[in-house]
């Protein structure tokens, strides 16, 4: 049982590039999220999904697009990587409103 | 929407002494509040939750909280804390919804 696993760990973008992160859970969640963490800052939702197929914006969704075409795997998108995306990105899932949340451990992405 | 404030940045301790880590919210709706723990290079783990009933609940390793409703606090103690309890903890809420809303962490350092 592996929990929540993202890919990759660790990747550097040049300005306007563009990048997929891949998170994955076995654990039959029905809810997955997308966190961003930074110093002082705490984490913010950038993106959920409270289904297969369902996305939905949070607090900082700008920049970012997702997809939930399977139970498991919810996929965020950078577009056109900006310096100000350098970030630690988590991956959460849950199974349902009001339970904790399992958590991956992290992709470090810096963009120069 | 739900929010979260984490009074402390960083809380320097020493080896066996007791520590507190506050944490204020602010919701127009009743609340679950949750304290996670990040050790280094990893995702956040739950320490203890509030769902409802008795507003102290504990964790196995000696934490505790108390859900306070008319001061909308949810403090973290540890009567006596060990160098292992070095950390970041972050104070959550959800407020019947779909998101969970991050404070920005209290680095807890344990000196001996």
């Amino acid at each position: 049982n592996a929990g929540v696993t993202q890919t990759p760990k660790f990747r550097v973008l040049k300005t306007g590039q563009s990048m997929t992160l891949l998170c994955a859970q076995d654990m039959n969640h029905e809810y997955m999220y997308w966190y961003r963490q930074d110093p002082g800052m705490g984490l913010r939702l950038i993106h959920y999904s409270v289904g297969e197929g369902t996305t939905a914006k949070g607090e900082v969704p700008d920049g970012y697009n997702v997809s939930r075409l399977k139970k498991q795997n919810f996929l965020l998108g950078l577009e056109s990587a900006a310096p100000s995306q350098t970030s630690v990105y988590f991956c959460a899932s849950m199974p349902g409103q009001n339970s904790p949340l399992h958590f991956g451990n992290g992709t470090r992405l810096t963009v120069t | 929407a739900q929010s979260v404030t984490q009074l402390d940045s960083q809380v320097p301790v020493f080896e066996e002494a007791p520590v507190e880590l506050r944490c204020n919210y602010s919701s127009s709706v009743s609340v679950y509040l949750f304290w996670y723990v990040q050790y280094p290079n990893q995702g956040l783990q739950l320490l203890l939750k509030y769902l409802s009933g008795s507003t102290l609940v504990e964790s196995i390793n000696g934490f505790e909280a108390e859900f306070n409703k008319s001061q909308t606090s949810f403090h973290l103690r540890k009567p006596s804390v060990h160098i292992s309890d070095t950390a970041e903890y972050f104070c959550a809420v959800s407020a019947g919804g779909n998101d969970m809303r991050f404070g920005a962490g209290t680095r807890l350092t344990v000196k001996p």
